[in-house]
């Protein structure tokens, strides 16, 4: 069965400042995908990884893919408070007759001024 | 907004009570999923429908149940409701088994 975890929980950001959110997945994953919550609203797709090597950015986010280390990236540049949400990454496997997303606990990110 | 809706948005009920929550997908979505948010257990899958039938289930409890209608909306039926059951309950769907799925907003039991 997939696991999923995402390191940090918990990131205190100052505005202006970079930093990665890390995804590990423990077997194979057809795909992984990120999403935003704002505080009591739904999910928010950003980002749907295919393959291996696979960048995508939208803004100041850009997420990657590494399937061999089975390592997703979620990188943050000049962080601003706008960015504040819980992020996720979700595993999806192929097969059988079960596409069911896998979440990580997701990241909390707080952009301080 | 995603196109998935679902009703009602927030529910206060007792325990022991039980509830029916309502979920029509984006048009044109075969696919159906049912998902818990609760700040102990994270997100968790539930149950997927395609096409009007069960695909596969997750950590759903007995006291929980499902169905996906001809016209392809759905209803996540929760009995016996205990506190632990307060949680967000959302609802995802796709357009066949395997492309992406789109969640909808929400609802939130409250159960006191």
């Amino acid at each position: 069965e997939l696991k999923v975890e995402q390191n940090p929980l918990f990131l205190s950001m100052q505005e202006g400042k970079n930093y990665t959110i890390y995804c590990n997945y423990s077997t194979t994953s057809d795909r992984l995908y990120w999403y935003r919550q704002d505080p009591g609203k739904s999910l928010e797709s950003l980002f749907v990884l295919l393959s291996n090597g696979a960048v995508k950015q939208e803004g100041r986010l850009m997420a990657s893919l590494d399937t061999k280390a089975r390592l997703s990236t979620l990188h943050i540049t000049a962080a601003v408070h706008d960015l504040s949400a819980t992020y996720f990454c979700a595993g999806k496997i192929r097969g059988g007759s079960n596409y069911k997303l896998t979440f990580g606990k997701g990241t909390l990110l707080t952009v301080n001024p | 907004d995603s196109g998935v809706t679902q009703t009602p948005k927030h529910l206060i009920t007792a325990t022991g009570q039980r509830v029916t929550l309502r979920c029509s997908p984006r048009s044109g979505d075969l696919s159906v999923y049912w998902y818990q948010q609760s700040l102990d257990q994270g997100l968790q899958f539930l149950i997927q429908y395609y096409n009007g039938e069960e695909r596969a289930k997750g950590n759903i409890l007995e006291r929980f149940s499902a169905q996906q209608f001809p016209d392809l909306h759905s209803e996540l039926n929760l009995s016996s409701l205990e506190l632990g059951d307060s949680a967000l309950y959302f609802c995802a769907s796709s357009e066949r088994l395997y492309n992406e799925q789109f969640f909808g907003p929400g609802t939130r039991l409250t159960v006191l």
